[in-house]
């Protein structure tokens, strides 16, 4: 059974700052996933990982696969990136659903 | 193209009770999997449905049933509800189990 460890639990930052959200897992997977959850309770995919980088706008997400390691960052903070982010994994084949970490309460003030 | 859709948004039921949740796939997804979100936690892998059968699951009590239907929209039931069985209850529908999650908005089920 994968493990998923996620550092830190709770952030807060200023406007601006750059953001860094650890992922680490104790499994060899297929796939790492970063998602966003917001107060109403609905997820959002982020990014879907299985080697190397990716970017989306002010987002980066990387992976090294040899390190079982993730992690999420946010360049120029804003407080609209105010949410719970979420990772998790996936094993090959995806029968076994997602397994995912506790999230990072991430609180960005103006 | 639609996202996901659950019904209903809230729901509160008295222990003992039976509930059913529904979750609409996106269009084009022939997968869907549930999850259970308890307050301040990650969300945990109760079963996945492909093409209408169930093919993972997880660590969860058989009063714990799905469906899914031709269309690949899925039911949950829970079968003689208990207080733990608060929580948030999330669907995430995907193509051939990969490449990506939809997820939507959960229902948030309270046992009283």
């Amino acid at each position: 059974k994968n493990e998923v460890e996620q550092s830190p639990q709770n952030l807060t930052a200023q406007e601006g700052e750059f953001i860094t959200i650890n992922c680490s897992y104790s499994v060899g997977i297929s796939a790492l996933h970063w998602l966003q959850q917001h107060p109403g309770g609905g997820i959002v995919s982020l990014f879907m990982l299985s080697s190397g980088k990716k970017k989306h706008g002010r987002l980066i997400a990387t992976i090294n696969i040899q390190e079982k390691h993730s992690s999420l960052h946010i360049t120029a903070s804003h407080p609209r990136d105010s949410a719970v982010y979420i990772c998790a994994v996936e094993a090959g084949g995806g029968a076994d659903g997602l397994t995912f970490g506790k999230g990072t309460h991430l609180i960005i003030q103006p | 193209e639609t996202g996901v859709t659950q019904s209903p948004t809230h729901l509160i039921k008295t222990r003992g009770q039976q509930v059913t949740l529904r979750c609409s796939s996106q269009s084009g997804h022939n997968t869907v999997s549930w999850y259970q979100q308890a307050l301040g936690q990650g969300p945990q892998f109760i079963f996945q449905y492909y093409r209408e059968e169930e093919n993972g699951r997880g660590n969860f009590p058989p009063r714990f049933s799905g469906l899914q239907f031709p269309n690949y929209s899925s039911e949950l039931n829970v079968n003689a509800l208990e207080l733990d069985d608060s929580a948030l209850y999330l669907c995430a529908s995907s193509y051939d189990g990969g490449y990506g999650y939809t997820f939507g908005s959960g229902t948030r089920l309270t046992v009283v």
